[in-house]
């Protein structure tokens, strides 16, 4: 089983880049088997998905975000990094890590959430 | 990019009702279709995958059904722990997932 562990601060400032990390246990992040993910809650509203990485590094990022998102694997730590540049106050969010497993496709693990607020 | 709408956006109902929550899809999905509960401050919860199939561990008075655009989640005897909100969500363009808006369910 699983287990997502986030960490990273809890504000930045506008116009500076928000850093998130999941790192994995119970498994290896270098499997076939999963595409590993963030997303993102603002306060008091719906999810968004921000993007993927795959298994040998294939991105897939939200087009509302593309220009501003990378997401990052390292696969030494088991972990995997979320950069978003010039964030704004729209970026103010709960921002969770979470995996897709690419047989049945749902997001079966989640990290905690992190409350990142975007704010001078 | 697949568009998910949801219905209601929230409802309030006693203990023993029955709860059916509507999801709709801009495009086909086929049974692509997920559904999750949330709690305040927690992650979601996977409660139903692939339109039909509930989750291990999930209590029987969930189910779904669907198929192609429409979908629904019936909670056939609503208890104080399922007071939540509830999101469906497509995996048929996964990794490029999209979640519905959301159903807030609460107390009557």
């Amino acid at each position: 089983q699983l287990q997502l562990q986030q960490s990273g601060p809890g504000l930045v400032k506008p116009s500076e880049t928000l850093s998130l990390t999941c790192t994995v246990s119970g498994g290896s992040i270098n499997s076939s088997s999963y595409y590993w993910g963030w997303l993102r809650q603002p306060p008091g509203k719906g999810l968004e998905w921000i993007g993927s990485i795959y298994y040998g590094g294939s991105t897939y990022y939200n087009p509302s975000l593309k220009n501003r998102v990378t997401i990052s694997v390292d696969t030494s730590m088991n972990q995997f990094s979320l950069k978003l540049s010039s964030a704004t106050a729209a970026d103010t969010a709960v921002y969770y890590c979470a995996s897709t497993i690419n047989t049945v496709l749902v997001n079966d693990y989640w990290g905690q959430g992190t409350l990142v607020t975007v704010s001078s | 990019d697949i568009q998910m709408t949801q219905s209601p956006s929230s409802l309030s109902a006693s203990v023993g009702d029955r709860v059916t929550i509507t999801c709709r899809a801009s495009q086909s999905i086929s049974n692509y279709l997920n559904w999750y509960q949330q709690k305040p401050g927690k992650a979601p919860k996977l409660l139903i995958y692939a339109a039909s199939n509930l989750q291990s561990g999930v209590p029987s008075r969930f189910s779904g059904i669907g198929s192609g655009t429409d979908f629904t989640l019936t909670i056939s005897s609503l208890q104080p722990e399922d007071f939540a909100t509830y999101y469906c969500q497509q995996s048929y363009s996964t990794p490029r997932i999209t979640f519905g808006p959301g159903t807030k369910v609460d107390i009557k």
